[in-house]
């Protein structure tokens, strides 16, 4: 399986602060890799795919970039309803995995 | 976009078949456009991927969870399944269905609310 490692696993962050998240692959993955936000006792909405696209209705100050074994999702002014966890998923191979998250809190 | 939701049993004993459904609107599930999929969080966890099954019936499941677990598609009744069997503890998880979308590479784009299944005696 490939493993995805995100960094840090624990984010504290300010309004207006701009954050970046690490995704990194145990193997080259292409561009094949989606980051999900998840508040909590809901499911996970798809933000960005393909490494740096963004879905339909995501607000612009998110972005993702990267290939291959590193790829990085930024937030670039931190809004109240951003504080969430966030994962990343890879689809290049089966099982598709999932990062184990990274928790973004108020500080 | 799809709406999905999550049916089932809350609570399941140990040793026992866990099963779920998902119901599906907006789209149809034999359509070649869309994977339809299951995935879990135990509580306090990441996600966790469990499997797809796709249009044309052929499915692809977690190595960790294979030999456990089968998933389904009712296309008449527009819903899909999911079966876990010999479930202990572990197993306890909020689990979502999910439909993933084609655009050069599957993207898991609608989702279940989720349900809690407790295994527990």
């Amino acid at each position: 399986d490939i493993q995805l490692t995100q960094s840090p696993s624990f984010l504290s962050a300010s309004v207006g602060d701009r954050v970046t998240i690490t995704c990194r692959a145990s193997q080259g993955i292409g561009n094949y890799l989606a980051w999900f936000q998840q508040k909590p006792g809901r499911a996970p909405k798809l933000l960005i795919y393909a490494a740096s696209s963004l879905q339909s209705g995501v607000p612009s100050r998110f972005s993702g970039s990267g290939s291959g074994t590193e790829f990085t999702l930024t937030i670039s002014s931190l809004q109240p309803e951003d504080f969430a966890t966030y994962s990343c998923q890879q689809v290049n191979l089966y099982p598709h995995t999932f990062g184990q998250g990274t928790k973004l809190e108020i500080k | 976009q799809l709406q999905l939701q999550e049916s089932g049993p809350g609570l399941v004993k140990p040793s026992e078949t866990l099963s779920l459904t998902c119901s599906v609107s907006g789209g149809l599930i034999s359509s070649s456009n869309f994977h339809w999929g299951w995935i879990r969080q135990p509580p306090g966890k990441g996600l966790e991927w469990i499997g797809y099954i796709f249009s044309g019936g052929n499915t692809y499941y977690s190595p960790s969870l294979q030999s456990r677990v089968t998933i389904s598609a009712d296309t008449s009744k527009k819903q899909f399944s999911l079966r876990v069997n010999s479930v202990t503890a572990t197993d306890t998880a909020v689990y979502f269905c999910t439909s993933a979308v084609f655009t050069s590479g599957w993207w898991m784009d609608s989702w279940g609310q989720g349900t809690l299944v407790t295994v527990s005696s």
